[in-house]
């Protein structure tokens, strides 16, 4: 089955700083990458997401890229603000299944 | 509009005693998924439903564990003779046919 490695796992920054979290899966199959953002006590929530059919995507501070040939994805979040802290899952899906979850990136956002 | 919806938020039961966990996913979504989040971890998937019929159930981890869903709608997840190792967030998701997945908020399960 699917296997999706995420790196870090922790990563603190300092607000106005960049920030980037990496994934790498194992499928050559998948073809459907979300990031999801999860806050204390809450369920985790789609903040972006890329199709195998697309190199890179940005919603305004976001953006997703992807390498199909090295099978790697990574969030990229610019001009970063203390709302920012949360934790960070990637995952990856063939279409309609299941999503595969890397474990997780713990981002922490200094004033 | 109306997201995913969980039910209890939080749940405590004794070791041995069964437990259900609802789920009211967003009117229209035909596909609704059981995760668990155990405490630091990433999120295991459980089941996977497309309307009432279960496709998928390779991450149940034991038999005391088991899902329906009725209308195409609602779900529960049953958990029989609870062990402590059962502690854990349990999400739900559901999603139409354009990928994405949404979450609902969780019930935290705590098995004394």
């Amino acid at each position: 089955g699917e296997n999706v490695e995420q790196h870090p796992s922790t990563l603190s920054v300092q607000e106005g700083d960049s920030a980037v979290i990496k994934c790498t899966y194992s499928d050559s199959a998948s073809n459907y990458f979300p990031w999801y953002k999860q806050e204390l006590g809450k369920g985790p929530q789609l903040i972006i997401d890329i199709r195998s059919n697309v190199g890179e995507k940005k919603d305004q501070r976001i953006a997703v890229t992807l390498n199909k040939t090295a099978k790697h994805f990574s969030l990229h979040i610019t001009e970063t603000q203390p709302e920012d802290s949360a934790v960070y899952f990637c995952a990856a899906s063939k279409g309609y299944s299941t999503l595969t979850f890397g474990k997780g990136t713990m981002l922490l956002v200094s004033p | 509009g109306a997201g995913v919806s969980q039910s209890p938020s939080n749940k405590v039961t004794e070791k041995g005693k069964d437990v259900e966990l609802r789920c009211d996913p967003i009117s229209g979504h035909t596909a609704l998924y059981w995760y668990r989040q155990s405490l630091g971890q990433g999120l295991e998937f459980l089941i996977y439903f497309q309307g009432n019929s279960a496709p998928d159930k390779s991450g149940l981890p034991s038999d005391r564990f088991s899902a329906e869903r009725t209308g195409g709608s609602v779900s529960t997840l049953t958990i029989q003779r609870t062990q402590q190792e059962d502690s854990a967030v349990y999400l739900c998701a559901s999603s139409s046919l354009a990928f994405v997945q949404y979450f609902g908020p969780g019930t935290r399960l705590t098995v004394t």
